[in-house]
């Protein structure tokens, strides 16, 4: 089956930084990856995706990096906000689809003011 | 606004009662799922259901059951609840296909067993 990990479980950053999120996955021959948002009391919110042909996928303020061969994901947030302060998780899965997507256990990102 | 609806927002149960969690997406999505959120566990799938008609256990599956009414709505049943099913349950839906934006999430459901 497939497990993923997030290197570090919280993040604290200053205002006006940028934050860079890790995730590693185990299987493979998973092909799509999600990052989504959790603010507290809230549902986890899609924030950007990227499939297993590209490397890099580009967002407003956000990038998602995807290098295959160590098999490890990270999202990197320019000019952090503090609106920008919650849990960030990554999913993967495999078929390419968003179909039963396997979580990875989250990192909280505080940002300072 | 388009999205998937949970209820209740909060329940508090006692040990061996019953309850079901309601969902309803109006995406036309095939694919539902319920997810139970613990502190330091991330979301960890209890059941799916790919498309309307099927459903299929998830990571941890025992001690509930579901029903996909229709494409609309898949439901979780705590037959007997039991402390350890105090937790954030969040339905979710997709299409199949992979397209679009991964789930949608609902806003959970705050279940306490005491």
């Amino acid at each position: 089956g497939e497990s993923v990990g997030l290197h570090l479980p919280t993040l604290s950053v200053q205002e006006g930084d940028n934050s860079i999120i890790n995730c590693a996955y185990s299987n493979s021959a998973s092909d799509y990856f999600i990052w989504y948002k959790q603010e507290s009391g809230k549902g986890p919110q899609f924030i950007i995706d990227i499939r297993s042909n590209m490397d890099k996928r580009q967002g407003q303020r956000v990038t998602v990096l995807l290098n295959k061969t160590v098999k490890h994901l990270s999202l990197q947030i320019a000019a952090t906000q503090p609106g920008d302060s919650a849990v960030y998780f990554c999913a993967v899965t495999v078929g390419g689809s968003n179909y039963k997507l396997t979580f990875g256990k989250g990192t909280l990102l505080t940002v300072n003011p | 606004n388009a999205g998937v609806t949970q209820t209740p927002k909060f329940q508090v149960l006692k040990t061996g009662q019953s309850m079901t969690l309601q969902c309803a997406q109006d995406m036309n999505h095939n694919s539902m799922y319920w997810y139970r959120q613990d502190p330091g566990m991330g979301l960890r799938l209890i059941y799916y259901s790919a498309s309307e008609g099927t459903t299929d256990k998830g990571e941890v599956p025992n001690g509930y059951n579901v029903s996909r009414l229709n494409k609309r709505e898949f439901s979780l049943r705590l037959e007997s609840a039991a402390p350890s099913q105090t937790s954030v349950y969040f339905c979710a839906s997709s299409s199949l296909v992979g397209q679009g934006n991964g789930y949608t999430f609902g806003s959970g459901t705050r279940l306490t067993v005491v």
